[in-house]
Parts: structure tokens; sequence; C-alpha cells
């Protein structure tokens, strides 16, 4: 039973442009979300997170939304870079009988075209 | 401060051999997570560590299995390896209660 659910495996967006990933859930009792992103040859990097509380979260270039009716979340960045080229992973931390676990989607490779 | 830190970086082994691989958390950092990453499954959650004892585990066979020591370093073993178990093996530290993980560069293992 996947409870994170990223279901674009990739994405191409020509530099300068928006990108947006999308991920759902099912989980209603995730409390946070988080964003990761990860390079070949490298261990995932924490990107942005947002709390359920909460419907958006902005970080620079990267801004995190959250519709909690839809169980819906989204990553956009803006503009674009070569840089931002990489696996994006979205993930999420449900807290049941005091222990808390992180579940992450199986990523979605993104390309950015010059 | 010194990030988390994997031992090998990249292991070969051949079908039925065992393997050990290491992880040293974040200094301060007692909670350690272990996360297979293949590329049909992204992150697949292993098992978790907190001062000694595991929290949590994953749907994985019993082939796979861990420890974490008195000074919160971690080692995952795999037995009798099939050749699907090759993969990045991730390791993440954190401190209990937060929800940021930070991850090692991972153990790249091929089995043949």
């Amino acid at each position: 039973d996947q409870q994170v659910k990223q279901n674009s495996p990739s994405l191409s967006v020509q530099e300068g442009r928006i990108s947006i990933l999308n991920c759902d859930y099912t989980n209603s009792m995730f409390d946070y979300f988080l964003w990761y992103k990860k390079y070949p040859a490298e261990g995932p990097t924490f990107l942005i997170s947002i709390s359920s509380i909460k419907d958006k979260n902005e970080d620079g270039r990267f801004t995190v939304f959250l519709n909690k009716s839809a169980k819906h979340l989204s990553l956009h960045i803006v503009p674009s870079q070569p840089g931002d080229s990489a696996v994006y992973f979205c993930a999420a931390r449900t807290i049941m009988n005091r222990d808390d676990k992180i579940i992450f989607g199986k990523g979605t490779r993104l390309h950015i075209l010059p | 401060k010194a990030g988390v830190t994997q031992t090998p970086r990249y292991l070969i082994k051949t079908r039925g051999q065992q393997v050990t691989l290491s992880c040293s958390p974040i200094s301060g950092h007692r909670s350690v997570s272990w996360y297979q990453q293949t590329p049909g499954q992204g992150l697949q959650f292993l098992f978790e560590y907190f001062s000694e004892t595991q929290r949590n585990k994953g749907n994985f066979p019993g082939r796979f299995s861990g420890r974490q020591f008195s000074n919160s370093r971690s080692e995952m073993n795999v037995s009798t390896l099939e050749l699907g178990d090759s993969a990045l093996y991730l390791c993440a530290s954190r401190n209990l209660g937060r929800h940021g993980y930070t991850f090692g560069s991972g153990t790249r293992l091929t089995v043949v």
C-alpha cells in the first residue's frame, strides 16, 4: 500500500520556466511533508518542508503548496535552472503510538532543458 | 559538523554471500534509518534504530538485519545475497521527533 505517490516518473522543463512536481497521499494522519532532492551517486538532501496546518511554504525559488482536502502537495521551482536536474522525493511523516515514521514516494526525475 | 558517513561506497558481491554496510551518523543524532533505493521502487524503508533498539521495520525479508552500537553507529547486514539486492543503500540520521533526515552518500551494492 503506497501511502505517498508520485505518479510522474519524469518531467522535462525548459530552463527559466516553472517546474511543478506533484505528490498525492492517502493517510490523513500525516502531519509534516518534505521534499528531498537527489543527484546521482549522492544521498538525498532536504529541500523544503511544510506542516499540515499550513497551505504554503516558500524558500527562494522553491514553494511547496499543500491541499489537505485533496491530499495533494506540489513543489514549484521558478525559475528552473540546469542545476535543478535531479530526482525529487516527496515524503510525509506520521506519528502513531508515539512512534514517528517518514514515508517516501518513488521520486520524480526532473530534466531541465537548455 | 561532519555529515553522515557510509562505508564502503561501492561493493561487488556474488550471489549467496553476505555483506555488512556501515553508517556513522551526525554527531548527536541518535536515530539511524536505512533505506534501499532501486530505479523502479524509489526509497524503501528498511529499519530505524534508536539507542541500540530497532524502532521501526519495513517489509523486507529476514535476510536483512541491522544493529546500532552505543556510539550510535549502525551496521546493516544482508545474508544469502540475491541478484535483486543490487541497489543503493542509504543511511540517514536525525534527532528523534525532528522530521528532517540527513542522508549519507550511500553504498552501491552490486550482486553478480
